[in-house]
């Protein structure tokens, strides 16, 4: 089936270094997923970062970028310089588009921002 | 702008006893979805329903039950709930179309005692 793999369940990274989450995916259908980073910050509600839904294309928002890699079936996150206000949990996710097939979640990265 | 609103925020309840948790959004949106959030572990669905009264199974539908009575609200119920059960149950809505965001609510934590 559809599924999300997010190799690293915590990262520590010290202010202003760069940061990369690994997000692989697998997709049954013939139909290209699309792509979601997910957060979770301290005491806040899941909300999205940034989605792609054409493969090749990169999408950013925060500072964060991702791109959509279909040869490596890969969306991996990352940040130049995160900043302690980046601590949170991440979850990368995919849907299929015309397809009666619900999002599907990775078990989300935990990024502590050392100060 | 909208919110998804849950209730209980905090749920607690005995080994076999049938516990409803509720979802309310503002959106409009088309489509809702129940998961359920292990300590540590990701999201994984119960139910979605693409429209009211609509329903669909998800991967852990399981001793679960799930209701759309209007187009803003979806119930989850849990039928006989387990002993050290503990979960935070997420709610979710999205616009039709498979591709679109979710926005989530806060979130019910389950203890079963």
């Amino acid at each position: 089936g559809d599924s999300v793999t997010q190799t690293e369940g915590q990262v520590t990274v010290s202010e202003s270094k760069s940061l990369i989450i690994n997000c692989t995916y697998s997709a049954t259908s013939i139909a290209y997923p699309n792509l979601f980073w997910y957060v979770r910050y301290p005491g806040e509600g899941l909300q999205l970062l940034l989605k792609v839904i054409t493969a090749g294309q990169k999408g950013s928002s925060r500072g964060f970028e991702a791109t959509y890699n279909k040869e490596t079936t890969s969306f991996h996150l990352q940040k130049a310089s995160v900043q302690e206000s980046d601590s949170a949990v991440y979850y990368c996710a995919l849907s299929l588009r015309n397809n009666n097939n619900a999002p599907r979640f990775g078990a989300g990265t935990k990024l502590t921002v050392k100060p | 702008g909208g919110i998804i609103t849950q209730t209980p925020k905090f749920l607690i309840g005995q080994e076999g006893q049938k516990l409803t948790l509720k979802c309310q959004q503002n959106f409009n949106h088309d489509t809702m979805y129940w998961y359920r959030q292990d300590s540590g572990k990701g999201l994984r669905l119960i139910y979605y329903s693409i429209t009211e009264n609509d329903l669909q199974k998800g991967d852990l539908s399981e001793g679960y039950d799930a209701s759309r009575e209007k187009k803003s609200s979806f119930s989850l119920t849990v039928t006989s709930a387990q002993k050290n059960e503990m979960a935070v149950f997420l709610c979710a809505s999205s616009p039709r179309g498979w591709g679109a965001e979710q926005y989530f609510g806060p979130g019910t934590r389950l203890t079963v005692l």
